[in-house]
């Protein structure tokens, strides 16, 4: 069975500084990955995807994330944070064939301070 | 619609009642998945479909809880004697292909 393990519960960063936030799956097979956000009474939104090529994706609002498939991971980085950037962060994997249900990390919830 | 929508939004009901949730997913998505997320935790998957077929009902907690999505677009998932422990967000999603759009989910509260 596939699980997802986010390493970071809480993050509390200033704003500009840098963001890295780990995932790492358990899965033998091809993989899609994914980065949700869930912004203050807002509902989850897609952040990025990985399916294949390219390792490193690019999402919205200057997000990336970098598939290292020898290390089961797939981190969230963020060259400089600000303010709105506030919230609750998901790392999800399911199967290569897609249309399977996704599994979810319990979430790194991210505090950007002034 | 442009979104997925869920109703209700919020729901509080007591100990022992059956509460009906709904979801209405992006038109013309094949797949539809009910997920429950407790406080502090990440969507956890309880069941989908493909079209008005139930694919995977192994993640519903046991038999009180069913869902349905008989002409392939709303669905319903169903608590019966709901229980305290049933309290959390319940969430739904859609999909074409690979990627999940979540709605605004329904906040449960069982008193």
């Amino acid at each position: 069975a596939q699980s997802v393990s986010q390493h970071n519960h809480h993050v509390i960063l200033s704003e500009a500084a840098s963001l890295e936030l780990g995932c790492n799956y358990s899965y033998g097979g091809t993989v899609n990955l994914f980065w949700y956000v869930q912004y203050p009474g807002q509902h989850l939104q897609l952040l990025l995807k990985y399916f294949s090529g390219d390792p490193l994706v690019k999402g919205i609002k200057g997000f990336e994330a970098e598939f290292i498939k020898s290390k089961f991971s797939f981190n969230l980085r963020k060259p400089s944070v600000q303010w709105s950037d506030t919230a609750e962060y998901f790392c999800a994997v399911n199967a290569g064939s897609g249309n399977t249900p996704l599994v979810f990390g319990k979430g790194t919830r991210l505090s950007v301070i002034a | 619609g442009a979104g997925v929508s869920q109703s209700p939004r919020y729901k509080v009901t007591k100990r022992g009642q059956d509460v009906a949730l709904r979801c209405d997913p992006i038109s013309g998505h094949v797949s539809l998945y009910w997920y429950r997320q407790a406080l502090g935790q990440g969507p956890e998957f309880l069941t989908y479909f493909n079209y008005e077929a139930q694919q995977d009902k192994s993640g519903l907690p046991n038999d009180r809880f069913s869902a349905e999505r008989p002409e392939g677009s709303i669905s319903t998932l169903t608590i019966q004697r709901t229980e305290q422990r049933d309290s959390a967000m319940y969430r739904c999603a859609s999909s074409l292909d690979r990627g999940l759009f979540f709605g605004p989910g329904t906040r449960l509260t069982v008193l």
